[in-house]
C-alpha cells in the first residue's frame, strides 16, 4: 500500500525521558512534515523538510530534533520529555511544485503520553 | 500572518439533515483552500480542495466554493449520514510558505440516526 506510516502508534513514557517517532512515506514525495495535535484537536506545524533539507521550523523548543536521512524518512526525536509534550504527532508528505495545490498526505498519528 | 477560522463545534445533526460548517480565512496573495476530515482514531484525509477564486471543490456529497470577496470556504452537504461523524478541518496553503498547511481549529460533527 502506498502510504505515510508512523511508528509507534502509541507511546507512554515518564517525564525526563528521551523518545523517537519514526515516519516513512512510499509515495515518492520530496517534502515531509511533522504536525502536533493538542487535546483540543488543534493542529500546528512543527517542521518541514524538502529533499532532506529543513525548510520550516516553527519556534519549536530545541528539545525536539527532526532528522531526515533521506527524502522518504523523517524522524522526530524528543529529549527531556515534559507533560506538555503529550499530544498526537502527525507525519505528512507532499510533492512540492506539482501543478495545482500542494496536497498533504497524513499518517495515522502517534499518540504520546507523558506521565 | 495567514489564519483560518472555523465555526465552533460540536455540531450535532440528525441523519439526512443539511450541513454547513463555516470557514473564513485571512491570507495575503492567493492561497489554496482545503477541507480535511479526521475520523475517530485516524489521521487526516483530504476531503476536497479549491485553488482559485470561484472554484468549487466536491467529494462524497460535500461541496465548498472558494469565495474571495468574502474570504470564505464554507463546507456543505445536503444530507448527512451517521458515517459522516468526524472532525472537519478547514485549511490553507499560502504562497511561498514551503507548502505548509495552516489549519482552522476543527469542527466536530456528530450525526445521530
Amino acid at each position: 500500500d502506498t502510504a505515510v506510516s508512523q511508528t509507534p502508534k502509541y507511546l507512554v513514557t515518564q517525564m525526563g525521558n528521551d523518545k523517537s517517532i519514526k515516519c516513512e512515506q512510499n509515495l515518492g514525495h520530496d517534502t515531509m512534515y511533522w504536525y502536533k495535535q493538542d487535546s483540543k484537536k488543534f493542529l500546528k506545524i512543527m517542521f518541514s523538510y524538502n529533499n532532506k533539507e529543513l525548510i520550516i521550523n516553527e519556534t519549536v523548543p530545541n528539545r525536539f530534533s527532526p532528522k531526515s536521512p533521506d527524502k522518504a524518512h523523517l524522524n522526530l526525536h524528543i529529549n527531556s520529555l515534559e507533560l506538555g509534550d503529550s499530544a498526537v504527532y502527525f507525519c505528512a508528505s507532499s510533492q512540492m511544485g506539482r501543478a495545482g495545490a500542494n496536497v498533504l498526505t497524513f499518517g495515522a498519528g502517534s499518540r504520546l503520553t507523558v506521565l | 500572518g495567514d489564519s483560518v477560522t472555523q465555526m465552533e463545534g460540536p455540531v450535532t445533526l440528525s441523519e439526512e439533515a443539511f450541513l454547513t460548517i463555516n470557514c473564513t480565512y485571512t491570507a495575503t496573495g492567493y492561497p489554496s483552500l482545503f477541507w480535511y476530515v479526521q475520523y475517530p482514531g485516524e489521521g487526516l484525509q483530504l476531503l476536497l480542495k479549491a485553488t482559485k477564486a470561484d472554484d468549487k471543490g466536491s467529494n462524497k456529497g460535500f461541496e465548498a466554493t472558494y469565495r474571495k470577496e468574502t474570504t470564505s470556504f464554507h463546507l456543505e452537504k445536503g444530507s448527512v449520514q451517521v458515517s459522516d461523524s468526524a472532525v472537519y478541518f478547514c485549511a490553507l496553503t499560502g504562497s511561498n510558505q514551503g507548502g505548509k498547511l495552516i489549519f482552522g481549529q476543527g469542527t466536530e460533527l456528530s450525526v445521530k440516526p
